[in-house]
């Protein structure tokens, strides 16, 4: 069964740090796997997405996420903290069942610091 | 292109009583999601649909109902309301590559 792994609640970095945001995920076919951010009562948005090909990905507001098969991670980076990416972050693969519905991880909580 | 839109924003209920969500969607999906949000929990699915007259349970169905007459939109249905149904719920609409697109969500109280 497929499933995905936030390692971290809650992350903390200061504003122009790198932001790292991990995400771990098991899957029985190859993965289309997800990122989406929350801001504070709103709807989850798409930051970016891997599907086939290019195993680096690049998303809106300069976040990036490289797929890694053999550590079957799919890590969230961005170089350079902003105040405005405080937000909840989450992870989802792609349901390996005939639905292909997806399935999120419990999110990751990103602070960040003046 | 409104996308997915949720009707209403917000509802507080007393236990016992009903309700429907609703969810419109103008992207000409075929695929259909209600899910609930509650802290730590990330997202759970209730009900999906694959196309117009079908559904499907997800998850945690149980206490819902749902309902899918029109391809635009997906009903969501609490026939008795329960303070353990207190949640943020949103709906999405699945396009290519099994993206999916999110409402702005329904903050629901049930008292």
């Amino acid at each position: 069964a497929q499933s995905v792994t936030q390692l971290g609640s809650h992350v903390s970095v200061s504003e122009g740090a790198l932001v790292l945001l991990r995400c771990n995920y098991s899957s029985s076919v190859p993965p289309y796997l997800f990122w989406y951010v929350q801001y504070p009562n709103q709807g989850l948005q798409l930051l970016l997405k891997y599907t086939t090909g290019a195993t680096l990905v690049k998303g809106i507001n300069g976040f990036e996420a490289e797929f890694k098969k053999s550590e079957t991670s799919f890590h969230l980076t961005k170089p350079s903290a902003h105040m405005s990416d405080a937000a909840e972050y989450f992870c989802a693969v792609r349901d390996g069942g005939s639905q292909g519905n997806l399935i999120f991880g419990k999110g990751t909580k990103l602070s960040v610091k003046p | 292109n409104a996308g997915v839109t949720q009707t209403p924003k917000f509802r507080v209920l007393k236990t016992g009583q009903s309700m429907t969500l609703l969810c419109a969607q103008d992207m000409n999906h075929e695929y259909m999601y209600w899910y609930r949000q509650d802290p730590g929990m990330g997202l759970r699915l209730i009900h999906y649909s694959v196309g117009e007259g079908t559904t499907a349970k997800g998850e945690v169905p149980d206490g819902y109902n749902v309902s899918r007459l029109k391809k635009q939109n997906f009903l969501l249905g609490l026939e008795s309301a329960a303070p353990s149904q207190t949640s943020v719920y949103f709906c999405a609409s699945r396009g290519g590559y099994n993206e999916q697109f999110f409402g702005p969500g329904t903050r629901l109280t049930v008292l």
